[in-house]
């Protein structure tokens, strides 16, 4: 089952700000953020276990509330460079299999 | 390290005809698996492997086959291609547990 990702898609000019959220319906071991330009295969940007932790890449962050089963991922003053679209991965527990949202694609433009 | 290595980069079938996507990884991960994308659909999981020996169906696996008879080997093969599997396909790797996803280049594919 697909982790739902809002919204699917932002432009925002460079500099501003910009939050993705992903969701399941089932209990989450951790979430994985993957980031894709287009053409290429998708990179990995960062990991959160269960715990509630945020962990930071850059000025790209993000947050995992397991009780509501949702992640954030948050970027901050954003750069040309940050343009694609953005996946987050789950982990269910007990099962080895990470299945992906249907993305967001993010636009920054000058 | 060469990584995840994915072939064809490219490929042009005709409905009915088979071929395998070939995916071979250098970093002894446990898990493999592929996945496909099409527009708007985000990245779907067809089948996946947690060693030698061991499968299990991912999301969209009718049409797909696949063994893992070595660590390093996980190939898709596509018994009687169909239009509806015109995609592009990734290969993926990483450790059991949290350990990041390593993805192999793609292979586009288009059946006519």
């Amino acid at each position: 089952q697909q982790p739902v990702q809002s919204p699917q898609a932002v432009i925002l000019r460079e500099g501003e700000d910009a939050v993705i959220n992903c969701s399941s319906s089932k209990a989450l071991y951790s979430v994985h953020w993957y980031r894709q330009k287009h053409g290429e295969a998708p990179v990995f940007l960062m990991i959160l276990l269960k715990g509630g932790e945020q962990k930071g890449h850059d000025k790209i962050s993000a947050s995992f509330n397991e009780k509501k089963q949702q992640s954030s991922l948050y970027l901050t003053a954003s750069q040309l460079s940050y343009s694609g679209t953005y996946f987050c991965g789950v982990l269910h527990f007990g099962n080895e299999k990470l299945t992906f949202g249907t993305g967001t694609r993010l636009t920054i433009i000058p | 390290n060469a990584g995840v290595t994915q072939t064809p980069k490219f490929q042009v079938l005709k409905t009915g005809q088979s071929m395998t996507l070939q995916c071979a990884q250098d970093m002894n991960h446990e898990y493999m698996s592929w996945y496909r994308q099409d527009p708007g659909m985000g990245l779907r999981l067809i089948h996946y492997s947690v060693g030698a020996g061991i499968t299990d169906q991912g999301e969209v696996p009718n049409g797909y086959n696949v063994s893992r008879s070595t660590t390093e080997d996980f190939p898709l093969r596509l018994l009687s291609a169909a239009p509806s599997q015109t995609s592009v396909y990734f290969c993926a790797s990483r450790r059991q547990g949290e350990g990041k996803l390593f993805f192999g280049s793609g292979t586009q594919l288009s059946v006519l």
